[in-house]
């Protein structure tokens, strides 16, 4: 099974502090996508990447970065964690050129920003 | 406009009922389709792909209308278990994959 694993599942942040989430996936995966998920509007791509140090812009990159330094490893960085940054963060994973694929998510990570 | 819209419900249904959810989405260049399941507080899985000519998985029917940019997911002989939130996605390209927010099914004893 393609695992995706994200390293905590509740997080408690204070206003202004830098942020690091970090993914993990194990099957080799090229392209890895971090969505953020808020009710009535569902996911939305943050960023994503097809390859290491490749990174590209989703539709709300606004306040965040990330990084990809491992093929198996994607970082969601919020710079300065701000209250309206408070959401479900996913990260998930999938094969280069498999559009007939979905992807394979991550637990998620539930983020407080106070 | 959403780029992928979904009735929210909530679709409360008995055991046994069949229930259908429909979906449109706006990028007329979409190139592939899915439905996913999401149980509360779990992340999204797969439950099936959308293909032009319908498909069936067990109880779980898909049908996709690229004329009319709809898809439509079809459960027959509901189970408790199946209660939960069904998200209609859209590939637009570029490896993207579009989500909407997602129909909230409860199926009832």
């Amino acid at each position: 099974d393609v695992k995706v694993t994200q390293s905590s599942r509740y997080l408690v942040k204070r206003t202004g502090e830098k942020v690091f989430l970090e993914c993990v996936q194990d099957m080799d995966h090229e392209n890895m996508f971090w969505y953020r998920q808020d009710p009535g509007l569902g996911l939305r791509l943050i960023y994503f990447s097809y390859d290491v140090k490749m990174k590209e812009k989703g539709d709300i990159p606004e306040g965040y970065s990330v990084s990809r330094e491992k093929k198996e490893r994607f970082s969601l960085i919020l710079e300065s964690a701000s209250t309206n940054q408070t959401s479900m963060y996913l990260c998930a994973s999938r094969p280069f050129g498999s559009s007939n694929y979905g992807y394979t998510f991550g637990s998620g990570t539930r983020l407080t920003v106070v | 406009r959403k780029e992928v819209e979904q009735d929210p419900g909530p679709f409360n249904v008995p055991e046994g009922a069949t229930v259908a959810f429909n979906c449109t989405y706006s990028n007329s260049a979409s190139q592939s389709f899915f439905w996913y399941r999401q149980d509360c507080r779990k992340e999204p899985k797969l439950l099936m792909s959308v293909y032009s000519s319908g498909n069936e998985d067990g109880r779980f029917t898909a049908q996709l209308n690229r004329a009319s940019q709809y898809i439509s997911l079809l459960i027959r002989d509901s189970k408790l278990s199946d209660s939960a939130t069904y998200l209609c996605v859209v590939n637009r390209g570029g490896n993207k994959l579009v989500f909407g927010a997602g129909t909230i099914l409860r199926v009832k004893s």
